[in-house]
């Protein structure tokens, strides 16, 4: 079955300080891996999408991270502001297949 | 542009009662998903639309869910004799190609359904 698991479930943090938001895949085919951002009550929003052959890929203070072999990525915040305060997801496609999986979630809280 | 637009944002309505969301995707886009997020939970697929192909429909949790995407734009989503357990916020999310392309999912801001 496929699967994708986030941890951890919850995160906080102070406001200037760096976390790393984990997820493991039991996907397969693998096709690709997204993060998504979800502030409350908004709909998520792709941060950055990962395929096979990339290791690592930035988008200004996030970077994200794959390993194919042992099916794990991993999302770095660096210097977090109040506004990272939000949901981030984690979610797998597989080819041949239009749905993709996606994980729970962590919930980030940047505090001041 | 715009971008995914759904309503009404808020729906409180009587259990028992039948209700329907709306799903504007993005203009061009083939592909259109519904979800469903309860309170603090993840994203839980309901069903899928590709271009004119039959829909993939094996995320409805009853029968008294059912979905319709006309002209492949506009799509809506009925929910039949609404129960306490189906409130939660639905989401719609529309991509250029289906996800086996990698094309981003835009989703819109969802409707919060609660059934009283």
């Amino acid at each position: 079955k496929n699967q994708v698991e986030q941890s951890p479930q919850s995160l906080i943090i102070l406001e200037g300080k760096n976390c790393t938001l984990q997820c493991n895949y039991t996907v397969s085919p693998f096709s690709n891996l997204r993060w998504y951002k979800q502030d409350t009550g908004r709909g998520p929003v792709s941060l950055t999408i990962m395929t096979f052959s990339e290791n690592t890929k930035s988008n200004g203070r996030y970077t994200a991270t794959l390993d194919a072999d042992t099916k794990q990525s991993s999302l770095h915040i660096t210097a977090s502001q109040l506004s990272d305060s939000a949901s981030y997801i984690c979610v797998v496609s597989v080819t041949n297949a239009g749905k993709s999986t996606f994980g729970d979630g962590t919930t980030l809280t940047v505090k001041p | 542009g715009a971008g995914v637009s759904q309503s009404p944002s808020n729906k409180v309505t009587e259990k028992g009662k039948d209700v329907e969301l709306r799903c504007d995707p993005i203009s061009g886009h083939t592909a259109l998903y519904w979800y469903r997020q309860s309170l603090g939970q993840g994203l839980e697929f309901l069903i899928y639309f590709q271009g004119n192909s039959a829909p993939d429909k094996s995320g409805l949790p009853s029968d008294r869910f059912s979905a319709e995407r006309t002209g492949g734009s506009v799509s809506t989503l009925t929910i039949q004799r609404t129960q306490q357990e189906d409130s939660a916020v639905y989401l719609c999310a529309s991509s250029a190609h289906s996800n086996i392309r990698g094309s981003p999912l835009h989703f819109g801001n969802g409707t919060r359904l609660t059934v009283t």
